[in-house]
């Protein structure tokens, strides 16, 4: 099946700084999320990006479907942004996922 | 209010019994699926269904058990089969395009 790994496993940074998470993926996928897990547990969709760039306020994502990776880039972190994000391609129903960045902000 | 609903937020269970998780949505969406999330870990597959009265196993459906009677509603139940049943349980709706996940249940089993 498909393998995720995802980079760095953690990452602490100071608020304001900003920062790029990896996810790279062994075979092709039809799709691709990124998803926030916040301190309560809770997922959050953050991205459906099979191709391309998207951005969503201090968010931005990038999949290079055809080398097999996603970029997501976090700009002006905020305390707010601490929890794991999680990569998860998709092949047929199946949601693959990676064992996620630990992203600590510190105030 | 409504989405996707999943209760309680915490059960604790004594080895050897059987425990239901509830999840329920009210979004219409024909496919549901869930998860189990181990400390420090990625989301593992257990059961998923695209369909009313139909639904296939994942990638750990060892001692666990589905069913899919009503579209709004897709019950899991943890079995005293499950070697290692102390997980946190998360229920999502979507297909192959998005998922979207409800709050988790976190299951203890003392």
């Amino acid at each position: 099946g498909i393998q995720v790994e995802q980079s760095p496993p953690d990452l602490i940074l100071q608020e304001g700084a900003n920062s790029t998470l990896r996810c790279n993926f062994s075979d092709s996928v039809n799709n691709l999320q990124w998803f926030h897990q916040n301190p309560w547990g809770q997922l959050i969709n953050l991205f459906y990006i099979p191709s391309g760039t998207k951005q969503n306020g201090r968010l931005s994502a990038t999949t290079v479907a055809t080398e097999r990776y996603s970029l997501l880039y976090i700009s002006s972190s905020q305390t707010t942004d601490s929890g794991v994000y999680f990569c998860a391609p998709v092949g047929t129903y199946k949601y693959i996922f990676g064992t996620g960045t630990r992203l600590k902000v510190l105030a | 209010d409504g989405g996707i609903t999943q209760s309680p937020k915490y059960l604790f269970r004594k080895e050897g019994q059987n425990v239901t998780l509830s999840c329920e949505q009210n979004l219409n969406h024909d496919a549901m699926y869930w998860y189990r999330q181990d400390p420090g870990q990625g989301l593992r597959l257990i059961y998923y269904s695209q369909i009313v009265n139909d639904f296939q196993k994942g990638d750990i459906a060892e001692g666990y058990s589905v069913s899919r009677e009503k579209k709004e509603s897709f019950p899991l139940t943890v079995t005293s089969a499950q070697k290692n049943p102390t997980a946190f349980y998360l229920c999502a709706i979507g297909d192959s395009n998005e998922q979207f996940f409800g709050p988790g249940t976190r299951l203890t089993v003392l």
